[in-house]
């Protein structure tokens, strides 16, 4: 168990409609990810939050945004879906945002449009 | 541009033996953090090995190893002794200032263990 929480595991939704992914992170981290895994394009980083505050954005499209909360939760809003959003969406957390610092991965939430 | 290589999309090695999943970076940050996850059929992401830039010696984690070369910039990850258990995703990650100390990541390899 890595300590990050993700909710739902499971997403089934259809075509023009707008869900919202949750994430808490590991107690005492303040660096919070998201980042998208489909077959065709891998592992993608989406957006990066630290203590509240957006840190960088990756390729993260503009019907999707993002969150992090003064608890240190993370929201990640998907609007407008289309069949393509399709993916595994993971969640990260980091005590801080260095270069040594490893990421603990959450389960992830399966999204299925449809 | 960063960049992280993982040039063979599949991988086969026999139970008991060794294997290297190779990994190359591509940066001009001279500070820097290569990582590696592996990913099991059920999905999650399991942190492995880290290596620093600055690190003189090779990182070792129980089976695992990182063999470093700095000056061809690889990382190649080195799995002694494979288990059936082993068979999964591999994942090289790089964090770098370049890119706000993001986690990027390679396209992976699929390794699979043989009995």
């Amino acid at each position: 168990d890595s300590g990050v929480t993700q909710t739902p595991k499971h997403l089934i939704t259809a075509t023009g409609q707008r869900v919202t992914l949750r994430c808490s992170p590991r107690s005492g981290d303040l660096s919070v990810y998201w980042y998208q895994q489909s077959l065709d394009q891998g592992l993608q980083f989406l957006i990066q939050y630290y203590n509240g505050e957006e840190r960088a954005k990756g390729n993260i499209l503009e019907r999707f945004s993002a969150q992090q909360f003064p608890d240190l939760h993370s929201e990640l809003n998907l609007s407008s879906l289309e069949l393509g959003d399709s993916a595994l969406y993971f969640c990260a957390s980091s005590v801080a945002p260095g270069e040594n610092e490893k990421l603990f991965f959450g389960s992830g939430t399966q999204l299925s449009v449809l | 541009a960063q960049k992280i290589t993982q040039t063979q999309p599949g991988m086969f090695v026999q139970e008991k033996e060794a294997v290297t999943l190779d990994c190359t970076y591509d940066t001009s940050d001279q500070s820097y953090g290569l990582f590696w996850y592996k990913q099991p059929s059920s999905g999650e992401m399991i942190f492995l090995i880290y290596q620093g830039s600055y690190d003189e010696q090779n990182a070792t984690e129980g089976r695992y190893s990182l063999n470093f070369q700095k000056a061809r910039k690889s990382a190649n990850l080195v799995i002694s002794a494979s288990q059936l258990g082993d068979s999964a995703m591999y994942f090289c990650a790089m964090r770098s200032p370049y890119n706000n100390n993001d986690m990027r990541f390679g396209a992976g390899t699929r390794l699979t263990v043989k009995p």
